[in-house]
């Protein structure tokens, strides 16, 4: 299977406690992006790496969260002393970006619930 | 004012019916749009790109795209009850980033 890929797909945890996921994009694919989603919305955009570079981050997004790209390839999100409003569906999906454009391919998606 | 803005339904046709869904954006030098189709409780997939003024058709889809307007529209053709799905928008604003609509919840009825 070639496509993106995350894990876990879905998490329970405690208000308080920090969650981690991860994302494999598509091998040739340089950009990398996260989204949250929330029922009844469209994705929210998170941030997105190209390469191993972060190159923005939402504004919205609370200290608390956190990305990396290490080596270029695959990427954790990070999200401490989680609360009940982060429950979401998190959305990992990777582009090939050039010519200033590039479709975009989801992976499954890592589902969080926080009690 | 949202970067992109969708109706976000229900719209609901009858089975073989054209289903038209609709989108407008705001940043008037955007240059590419797509379409996703998200199935209830999984991830977007992605239908269809357009890049220039005018129509793009690929089986049952047709995309068309009105820069002067900052319109992009999506119609399906011969509607099938496996096309009930929500409809994403998104569009890349020169800072080249995804944005997305809100979707489109679409209900095929057979």
């Amino acid at each position: 299977d070639t496509g993106v890929s995350q894990d876990p797909r879905h998490k329970i945890t405690k208000r308080g406690q920090n969650v981690t996921f991860r994302c494999d994009p598509i091998s040739e694919h340089n950009r990398l992006y996260w989204y949250r989603q929330t029922l009844g919305q469209g994705p929210e955009f998170l941030t997105y790496f190209q390469n191993e570079a972060q190159l923005e981050k939402s504004r919205l997004l609370s200290d608390r969260f956190s990305a990396e790209r290490p080596k270029g390839s695959f990427s954790t999100l990070e999200i401490q002393r989680t609360e009940q409003g982060d429950s979401a569906m998190y959305l990992c999906a990777s582009s090939f970006w050039a010519s200033l454009t590039g479709e975009l391919f989801f992976g499954e998606g890592s589902r969080l619930t926080v009690l | 004012q949202k970067e992109v803005e969708q109706n976000s339904g229900p719209l609901s046709v009858p089975e073989g019916a054209i289903a038209s869904l609709n989108c407008t954006y705001s940043d008037r030098v955007s240059q590419s749009f797509f379409w996703y189709r998200q199935y209830s409780g999984k991830s977007p997939e992605l239908i269809m790109s357009i890049y220039s003024n005018g129509d793009k058709e690929d089986g049952r889809f047709t995309a068309q795209l009105n820069k002067a307007s900052q319109y992009v529209s999506l119609l399906i053709r011969d509607s099938q009850p496996s096309d009930s799905a929500t409809y994403l928008c998104a569009v890349i604003p020169p800072h080249n980033q995804f944005y997305f609509g809100t979707g489109t919840s679409l209900t095929v009825i057979p």
